[in-house]
């Protein structure tokens, strides 16, 4: 499809374990966005990439957390030594272009349950 | 500290009545705001984007007022159908590529 895709949609780890969220965004944006939505909670804003500049990082939670973006397209987000807080459901979006005029588009997200 | 409000409770409408959100926001002036859709396992989906300038926009059954001397906007769905039944979110724009996201609106549509 046309869409942003993510994978997988659910994932289950344990404690102390590495975990790699993939997002795929749609073909020729050059924006994209992670969010984490936990229960109740409003989307978190974790990394921005746009384009070839640098990410601004200034959500990601703690130094477990780390993210890129191969040749502008395909995105990683990776959360090292998992805790039970990590647990949510992660977001990616991506956008034609930066800026806040632009619709973000989102995929269906990826549920992390940390055990 | 920046800090947007939606209704935490779920708004329950009968068929054909007029629903509206509330978004209000406070330490801040954002230049846009948007609303999106969001289903039970899916993410958002976007439905209307309204600059600090207009006061007003419409899509369809939706209507979007942004009032920046309440700091609030309003998000009506008129003459609503069970499918509008979702997670409503106000997002606002926060410098030159961000967004601040509301925790949602539950809405449900009773028939």
């Amino acid at each position: 499809g046309a869409g942003v895709s993510q994978s997988p949609s659910n994932k289950v780890t344990e404690k102390g374990k590495d975990v790699e969220l993939r997002c795929d965004p749609i073909s020729g944006h050059t924006a994209l966005y992670w969010y984490r939505q936990s229960l109740g909670q409003g989307l978190e804003f974790l990394i921005y990439f746009q384009g070839n500049s640098a990410p601004d990082k200034s959500g990601l939670p703690s130094d477990r957390f780390s993210a890129e973006r191969t040749g502008g397209s395909v995105s990683t987000l990776t959360i090292q030594r998992t805790q039970q807080e990590d647990s949510a459901v992660y977001l990616c979006a991506s956008s034609l272009e930066g800026g806040v005029g632009n619709i973000q588009y989102f995929g269906a997200g990826t549920r992390l349950s940390v055990l | 500290s920046q800090k947007i409000e939606q209704n935490s409770e779920a708004l329950n409408i009968q068929e054909g009545k007029t629903a509206t959100l509330t978004c209000n926001y406070t330490n801040y002036s954002p230049a846009y705001l948007q609303w999106y859709r969001q289903d039970p396992g899916r993410g958002p989906v976007f439905l209307l984007l309204i600059r600090e300038n207009e006061k007003e926009k419409r899509k369809e059954r939706l209507k979007v007022t942004f009032d920046t001397t309440l700091k609030q906007s309003l998000f009506h769905i008129t003459a609503s159908q069970p499918a509008d039944s979702a997670t409503y979110l106000c997002a606002l724009a926060s410098g030159t590529y961000k967004y601040i996201f509301g925790t949602g609106t539950r809405l449900k549509v009773l028939a």
